[in-house]
């Protein structure tokens, strides 16, 4: 059974960098892709990006200029650094797998989220 | 982007009721449509992929159906454990999208 720990400071001040990583344990991150979401307090879900295991990314449009996520197979984690950040940003961050089956893709197992508040 | 429109936004039902959440998609997405079930404080729950499909572990009492645009979530018998909030996604094309949320409510 996969699972995954998303670890990082859960304050942040406004212009700078949030940095979170995930762990994953109880399976190798070196296949499928690994993605982080986040949920604004009483908002809908919303993507973040993603990254496979060979490294190749793909990020949400709305925040792709201020947006890294990068991944270390030695250790089995994979990370989001979001720059910039202001109030807006201040939300429960989520990492997650995103895997396929039968040709359709789906966030399958997820970490237990973190708050992120940004607050000076 | 393709936007995905739940409907209704809220739910009031009784156990036992059985229940269907319609989840609309701004453009055609085939069946690359999830659901998920989210309880307070948890991380969503994958609970049907591909439209249809019926994610290992997960009762029988939840069914999806639909393709295109429009696509329907059916619990047909309300348990205790099922008051949640439910969401849909796309991810047909990127950046892959959320419904705004269902939330299910005990009357």
């Amino acid at each position: 059974q996969v699972q995954l720990q998303e670890s990082g400071p859960g304050l942040v001040k406004p212009s700078e960098t949030l940095s979170l990583t995930c762990t994953v344990s109880g399976g190798s991150i070196s296949s499928y892709y690994w993605s982080w979401i986040r949920q604004p307090p009483g908002k809908r879900l919303e993507w973040i990006g993603y990254i496979y295991y060979s490294g190749s990314t793909n990020y949400n449009p709305s925040l792709k200029s201020r947006v890294t996520i990068s991944i270390d197979t030695s250790k089995n984690q994979f990370s989001l650094n979001l720059s910039s950040v202001t109030a807006a940003d201040t939300a429960v961050y989520y990492c997650a797998n995103y895997q396929r089956t039968t040709g359709y893709y789906a966030f399958d197992y997820w970490g237990q989220g973190t708050l992120v508040t940004v607050s000076s | 982007d393709i936007q995905m429109t739940q409907s209704p936004s809220s739910l009031s039902a009784s156990v036992g009721d059985r229940v269907t959440i319609t989840c609309r998609a701004s453009q055609s997405i085939s069946s690359y449509l999830n659901w998920y079930q989210q309880k307070p404080e948890k991380a969503p729950k994958l609970l049907i992929y591909a439209a249809s499909s019926l994610q290992s572990g997960v009762p029988s009492r939840f069914s999806g159906s639909g393709s295109g645009t429009d696509f329907t979530l059916t619990i047909s018998s309300l348990q205790p454990e099922d008051f949640a909030t439910y969401y849909c996604q796309q991810t047909y094309s990127s950046p892959i999208t959320f419904g705004q949320g269902t939330r299910l409510e005990i009357k």
